[in-house]
């Protein structure tokens, strides 16, 4: 597709259950970047990947978030054992290379609420 | 934390008329990036500025990197309702290739 596309766009789970949020990053761009923004908040940052390996996980608020990005297109960000406190709107994008130099396309989110 | 600081928080101005709204940090950027946030969308890329004093304009607004790459401003003129949005500004650091953000400013252009 033409931009960056997440699903689902909204999801509801209760308390301790297990969530993924998937991201299709524009083709051909190599680096994909995980945000959580909360409401009156800028993006904080959670992951990015150049091509298929993590190259900085630091983000990651604890062991009960992870991502993958299998074969450096499709990203999956898992969540497990959810939480009142993850819910936000996940936001992923990408960029033709890992960089500052390259802006990024986000898509418009996954907004999770757990209940 | 958001290691970059923006100002003011919120702004409320009436059409046609100018501003300026500000990211500061303690630390130097090898590049930052300015964007602009609608409500149930993502940010969207307005300029990316890499060098030291530079100034970048798009239409009605202008974008410049200070002196010692510390700090950005966004200027726009003659507001229109069509500006109203969240401006988000993100700074990049070398030897780390991802952009961390500010909480933004939330312009609103009352026409």
């Amino acid at each position: 597709g033409a931009g960056v596309s997440q699903t689902p766009s909204n999801k509801v789970t209760e308390k301790g259950k297990y969530v993924e949020l998937r991201c299709d990053p524009i083709s051909g761009h190599t680096a994909l970047y995980w945000y959580r923004q909360s409401l009156g908040q800028g993006p904080e940052f959670l992951i990015y990947f150049q091509g298929t390996g993590a190259a900085d996980d630091s983000g990651l608020p604890n062991d009960r978030f992870f991502a993958v990005r299998p074969e450096g297109s499709v990203s999956t960000l898992k969540i497990q054992r959810t939480e009142r406190g993850d819910s936000a709107v996940y936001l992923c994008a990408s960029s033709l290379q890992a960089g500052g130099s390259y802006g990024y396309t986000f898509g418009s989110g996954t907004r999770l609420t757990v209940v | 934390t958001q290691l970059l600081e923006q100002s003011p928080q919120f702004l409320s101005i009436q059409e046609g008329e100018n501003l300026t709204v500000y990211c500061n940090s303690s630390s130097v950027f090898s590049s930052l990036q300015w964007y602009r946030q609608e409500p149930g969308e993502g940010p969207v890329l307005l300029v990316t500025v890499v060098t030291g004093g530079e100034v970048k304009k798009l239409k009605r607004l202008t974008f410049q990197f200070g002196d010692a790459r510390k700090d950005s401003s966004l200027h726009i003129t003659a507001a229109q309702p069509g500006d109203t949005g969240l401006y988000l500004c993100a700074g990049g650091w070398v030897n780390n290739n991802d952009m961390r953000f500010g909480a933004g400013t939330r312009l609103t252009v009352k026409p």
